[in-house]
């Protein structure tokens, strides 16, 4: 069984703060996706990552895919209530295929103002 | 964008009796995927679909459960003889065939059993 580890597992921090969350494995993916899901909703795309390496921007929110394909972070600067939310990690092992996309458990993300 | 719907939203249900819910996939993506959420979790991979035909079916889908495409749009879940470790959110996404092609989730359904 091919495991996605988030950490932290819970985060809370005020308004302004910067933050980083992980999403590790033993594996190595084909590709890495980013989900954001909010309370009653169904998860929605922040962002893909394919490439070693690779780092993209998507306003304040920052993704960077490790280097050998195993592990990818997340980082918010300057964190706004808005920000509060579920964040998921989701790996694909086979380079695109459903059977390939494994969930983590997630960052529950609070931001108080 | 009319997105992916689910259909219902909410479902309460007494043990041992039979459900059915709904999935209206994006109409032109022609893959369709079934996920199990429960609380503190992350989606867990149920089955999926590409067109009518279903390729894929994890291990947690018992043989109380069974998925349907059949004319590969719209697409059912059934769980016969609920069992209260049935209690979850189920997701619905769809996806074209692209390389890396992004889920689109619906909102799900909650089911409760009692």
């Amino acid at each position: 069984t091919q495991l996605l580890e988030q950490s932290p597992q819970f985060l809370s921090i005020q308004e302004g703060e910067n933050l980083t969350v992980y999403c590790n494995s033993s594996s190595v993916f084909s590709s890495l996706q980013w989900y954001r899901q909010e309370p009653g909703e169904g998860p929605v795309l922040l962002v893909t990552v394919v490439t070693g390496g690779e780092v993209k921007k998507l306003k304040r929110l920052t993704f960077q895919f490790g280097d050998a394909r195993k592990d990818s972070s997340l980082h918010i600067t300057a964190a706004q209530p808005g920000d509060t939310g579920l964040y998921l990690c989701a790996g694909s092992y086979s380079g695109g295929g459903a059977d390939g996309l494994t969930f983590g458990k997630g960052t529950h993300l609070i931001i108080q103002p | 964008d009319t997105g992916v719907s689910q259909d219902p939203r909410h479902k309460i249900t007494k043990r041992g009796q039979n459900v059915t819910f709904r999935c209206d996939p994006i109409s032109e993506h022609n893959r369709l995927y079934w996920y199990r959420q429960t609380l503190g979790q992350g989606p867990e991979f149920l089955t999926y679909f590409q067109n009518e035909a279903q390729l894929e079916k994890s291990r947690l889908l018992s043989d109380r459960f069974s998925a349907e495409r059949p004319k590969g749009s719209f697409s059912t879940l059934e769980i016969q003889r609920t069992e209260q470790g049935d209690s979850a959110m189920y997701l619905c996404a769809s996806s074209d065939r692209k390389y890396n092609s992004p889920l689109h989730f619906g909102n799900g359904t909650r089911l409760t059993v009692t």
